[in-house]
């Protein structure tokens, strides 16, 4: 069955150094998602992207974040500057349409650690 | 703006039902989602339920009420493998572009 992979599973970094979380969603799929999970808490949604731009996005996705297709399978989250708080499990999740009935494909996540 | 409130956490054994509740508010329906999550996994669709009434998925099923902005899942012969936490999430913005989850039901199966 086709899956949702990303890459790296786990990066550390240091406060205010730049990260680039990278995602390859399920080929026949057209949209395209961010989430973070911060340990124990709830599934956040950060940023939509559909069609080479973005759609939709949360007020937790601001100046520092940006995302990208930059070829015709990966999709990346770049954090321009970050902080401790970023420290979290960010998901990268896609789906065939924007309907209920189309369910979101969850990789298997990146562990962001920020010291 | 778009919230979801379920229970933090529930417990059953083996072998009992269990439902977990749903309410929600939301502009732009499109919908109820429930998700499963193991601790260190990813979120896995479960059901999904854009209409009244309920929905089976062998020993799952989930139920909508629209009317009432309320769903649950009813998890059946539970099973030690279901110990984990489950989301309720809408569709929501327009044209349904994020889906907004719930904090989550952590459910604990007892032998």
């Amino acid at each position: 069955e086709p899956e949702v992979t990303q890459t790296p599973s786990h990066q550390v970094t240091q406060m205010g150094q730049e990260v680039i979380l990278r995602c390859v969603p399920i080929s026949n799929h057209l949209y395209f998602y961010w989430y973070r999970q911060i340990l124990g808490q709830k599934v956040e949604f950060l940023v939509s992207f559909y069609n080479n731009e973005i759609s939709e996005k949360s007020e937790i996705f601001d100046d520092q974040f940006s995302v990208e297709r930059p070829d015709g399978s990966n999709f990346t989250l770049k954090i321009r500057s970050t902080k401790l708080e970023d420290s979290a499990m960010y998901f990268c999740a896609s789906s065939e349409k924007t309907g209920g009935n189309s369910p979101l494909h969850f990789g298997n996540g990146t562990r962001l650690t920020v010291t | 703006g778009q919230s979801l409130e379920q229970p933090s956490e529930v417990t059953a054994v083996e072998g009992a039902i269990v439902q977990i509740n749903c309410t929600y508010q939301t502009s732009g329906f499109y919908g109820l989602s429930w998700y499963q999550q193991h601790d260190g996994g990813a979120p896995t669709f479960l059901s999904y339920n854009a209409l009244d009434g309920l929905e089976e998925t062998g020993r799952f099923s989930s139920f909508l009420s629209r009317s009432d902005s309320y769903g649950y899942l009813l998890l059946q012969e539970l099973q030690m493998k279901d110990s984990a936490s489950y989301f309720c999430a809408v569709r929501a913005g327009t044209g349904g572009f994020k889906t907004i989850f719930g904090a989550g039901t952590r459910l604990f199966v007892k032998a």
